[in-house]
């Protein structure tokens, strides 16, 4: 199975910073990964897909890059309403794989 | 609007078993791939599996962990989607979400399964 590793696990941040995530595999799964945002007693909500796709209707302050076994998620300026859990997800092989989550709180 | 609503959760014992319904709307439920994903309280996101189109021969694929207890199938005539679970377990314990799209671009409200004597 391919591994996703998530870092940092919990970051604390401030409105406007700018927040990075890591999403690391094990193996080289191209460009097929998703991130996805869940606040708490909430269905995730997908933000970014093929690894760096804008999902329709999502903030353009949310950002994706990278390919092969090294990702990130972006926020370019952290809103209120971005403080919440976010998850990357490789669909590159069986089994798919979500990453532990990054959990972004309110410094 | 897509709508996914998933029913059928609910207290089972420890090797029972519980099927669980997910009716869509709003899109064209036939082209799509649909996922199921589980999340215990407290913990991550756990992918259960997914069936693809008939384009795709409805081909299924599961997580690992589960030793085939598990199956996903779906009636195109009636827009739903199903999770067939069988031997479950303690661990089982979740909260249950449908997806559909082959990005799990959109989420049922999720159901709850207790596995519990």
């Amino acid at each position: 199975d391919i591994q996703l590793t998530q870092s940092p696990s919990f970051l604390s941040a401030s409105v406007g910073d700018r927040v990075t995530i890591t999403c690391r595999a094990s193996q080289g799964i191209s460009s097929y990964l998703a991130w996805y945002q869940q606040k708490p007693g909430k269905a995730p909500k997908l933000l970014i897909y093929a690894a760096s796709t804008l999902q329709s209707g999502v903030p353009s302050r949310f950002s994706g890059s990278g390919s092969g076994t090294e990702f990130t998620l972006t926020i370019s300026s952290l809103q209120p309403e971005d403080f919440a859990t976010y998850y990357c997800h490789q669909l590159n092989s069986y089994p798919f794989t979500f990453g532990p989550g990054t959990k972004v709180d309110i410094k | 609007e897509v709508q996914l609503v998933e029913s059928g959760g609910g207290l089972v014992q420890p090797g029972g078993s519980l099927k669980l319904s997910c009716a869509a709307s709003g899109f064209t439920f036939s082209d799509s791939a649909m996922h199921w994903v589980r999340q215990a309280s407290g913990k991550g996101l756990e992918w259960v599996g997914r069936i693809r189109s008939k384009a795709d021969n409805y081909e299924t694929a599961y997580a690992a962990s589960l030793k085939g207890r598990f199956t996903i199938s779906r009636d195109d005539s009636k827009n739903t989607a199903y999770l067939q679970m069988n031997s479950l377990k303690t661990e089982d314990t979740a909260v249950y979400y449908c997806t559909s799209g082959w990005y799990s671009d959109y989420w049922g409200q999720g159901t709850l399964v207790t596995v519990s004597s």
